[in-house]
C-alpha cells in the first residue's frame, strides 16, 4: 500500500529566510507527487506537481518542490519565507497503475508552517 | 483555474436530524468527486468517490447508509448526513478531479463545510 510521511508536525521560519517542509513517500512504480496548501477553515489549494522529467518543480507562490528518487523524497522548498506563507501544507501522492487506489490522492498527515517576523 | 464550490460553508444542525452538503465544479465537468472528512489538525480523510450516474465507491469503515452521496451530473455531487450525531461534527471538504488520464490528473478542492450537531 501506498503512503506518504511528513515528519515534521510544524515548522517555524523568519520572514526572508528559506523554508523546507519534508515530505517523504512508500509506493510501487512511478507515482505523482503533489504539494497542496490550506489556509483555515478552507479546503486545499493546489501548489505543484511532479509527473515526471525535471526534478525541480516550481509552482505557485514561488514555492517549488525537489523529487529525488533514491531517496523517495519530494520536499517542498521556498527561497524566502513570507509571513503570508503561514498555513498547513500537504504532501500527496498518486499511486502508479489504475487499479488498487491509482486514481485516488493519498495524503500526507500535514505540516503546520508559521512564518514570523 | 478550475474552482469547485460547497454549500453550505457552516451548519448547524441537532442530532437525529439529516444535512445535505452540495458540491459544484462552476467552470469545468468533473469525471470524478471526492468526499473528505478532516478532524482538527488531521489530514484528510478519504470517505468516497463518486462517478456521475453510478454509485458511489466508499472507503472501508464509512457507512455508506450514513452519508449518502449522489452524483447527478458532472458538476454537482451531495453528501447527506443521515440522522446526524455530535460525533459527525467535523470539516467535510469535497474535491473534483479533471482529466481522465494520470498524466493529466488534476484534483480541485472545495472551502469545506464546518458541520456541528449539537
Amino acid at each position: 500500500a501506498q503512503s506518504v510521511a511528513q515528519p515534521e508536525d510544524q515548522v517555524n521560519v523568519a520572514e526572508g529566510n528559506p523554508l523546507t517542509v519534508k515530505c517523504t513517500y512508500s509506493v510501487s512504480g512511478n507515482p505523482y507527487l503533489f504539494w497542496y496548501v490550506q489556509y483555515p477553515n478552507r479546503g486545499l489549494q493546489f501548489l505543484l506537481k511532479y509527473i515526471t522529467g525535471d526534478n525541480l518543480v516550481k509552482g505557485s507562490y514561488g514555492f517549488e518542490a525537489e523529487f529525488n528518487k533514491s531517496q523517495t523524497s519530494f520536499h517542498l522548498k521556498k527561497p524566502s519565507a513570507l509571513v503570508s506563507d503561514s498555513a498547513l501544507y500537504f504532501c500527496a501522492v498518486l499511486p502508479a497503475g489504475v487499479t488498487g487506489g491509482g486514481n485516488k490522492l493519498t495524503f500526507g498527515t500535514g505540516t503546520q508552517l508559521k512564518v514570523e517576523l | 483555474g478550475a474552482v469547485v464550490s460547497q454549500h453550505p460553508s457552516r451548519v448547524i444542525c441537532k442530532s437525529g436530524t439529516s444535512v445535505k452538503i452540495e458540491c459544484r465544479s462552476l467552470d469545468f465537468q468533473a469525471t470524478t468527486m471526492f468526499w473528505y472528512r478532516q478532524f482538527p489538525k488531521q489530514s484528510l480523510m478519504l470517505m468516497a468517490t463518486s462517478n456521475e450516474g453510478s454509485k458511489a465507491t466508499y472507503e472501508q469503515g464509512v457507512e455508506k447508509d450514513k452519508f449518502l452521496i449522489n452524483h447527478a451530473s458532472l458538476t454537482l455531487s451531495t453528501l447527506t448526513v443521515t440522522s446526524a450525531h455530535p460525533e459527525d461534527s467535523s470539516f467535510y471538504i469535497c474535491s473534483a478531479r479533471v482529466g481522465n488520464s494520470r498524466a493529466s490528473y488534476e484534483q480541485y478542492f472545495g472551502p469545506g463545510t464546518r458541520l456541528t450537531v449539537t
